[in-house]
């Protein structure tokens, strides 16, 4: 089955310290992976994306994420955390099933910055 | 470049009425996604179109839900009858190209009482 994992539900983290929030996928073809962020009632926001090429990504808002094919992750990350990057991340998939491309979007990551 | 426009932003309705949310897409974009999104259920693709064809309608819950694009610029997603269950913020997105990021726009809150 095709599918995109966010194993945490939470991420807290101090402001200054790095930030690692974790996705892993599952497809069936060659990954099209993505990163979106949502602030309260607002509606996602694209961070990066990662289509062919060089495994690290660099995104938005000083956000990068690396891609590892062997262990099938996607892992967002920043070096050092602001406060106003709390919001809720998620990170989705585009795969090709049957001839159809399917979008598929992790449950998110709610990342809380402690001042 | 004024985004994704939805309306209405806020909807309350009663059980087994009629809703119809709208969305305008960003000009020059062939994909328009709908998406719900709750806290149990995470956000849902519902259905997207391609040049303003639906490709993929198999995330639609039920025959109660209905989505149309009659031009470039311009979508509905239609419930009815709606029911309490269906509250949600429902979301339109469009993008250029199949691999490309999407844009995402405010969202329609729906409450059905």
């Amino acid at each position: 089955a095709q599918s995109v994992a966010q194993p945490e539900d939470q991420v807290n983290v101090a402001e200054g310290n790095p930030l690692t929030v974790k996705c892993t996928y599952s497809v069936s073809g060659n990954p099209y992976l993505f990163w979106y962020v949502q602030y309260p009632n607002r509606g996602l926001q694209f961070l990066l994306k990662y289509i062919t090429g060089d495994n690290l990504v660099k995104g938005s808002y000083g956000f990068e994420a690396e891609f590892n094919k062997s262990q099938t992750s996607f892992h967002l990350k920043k070096p050092s955390a602001l406060v106003s990057d709390s919001a809720l991340y998620f990170c989705a998939v585009r795969d090709m099933i049957r001839g159809t491309y399917k979008y598929i979007f992790g449950t998110g990551t709610r990342l809380k910055v402690l001042a | 470049d004024a985004g994704v426009i939805q309306s209405p932003r806020h909807e309350v309705t009663e059980m087994g009425q009629e809703v119809t949310l709208r969305c305008k897409p960003i000009s020059g974009h062939d994909y328009l996604f709908w998406y719900r999104q709750t806290m149990m259920r995470g956000l849902e693709l519902l259905i997207y179109f391609n040049n303003n064809v639906p490709i993929d309608d198999s995330g639609m819950p039920e025959d109660r839900f209905s989505a149309k694009m009659p031009n470039a610029s311009f979508s509905t997603l239609k419930i009815q009858p709606s029911e309490p269950r269906d509250s949600a913020v429902y979301f339109c997105a469009s993008s250029f190209g199949v691999i490309n990021e999407q844009f995402f726009g405010p969202g329609t809150r729906l409450t059905v009482l």
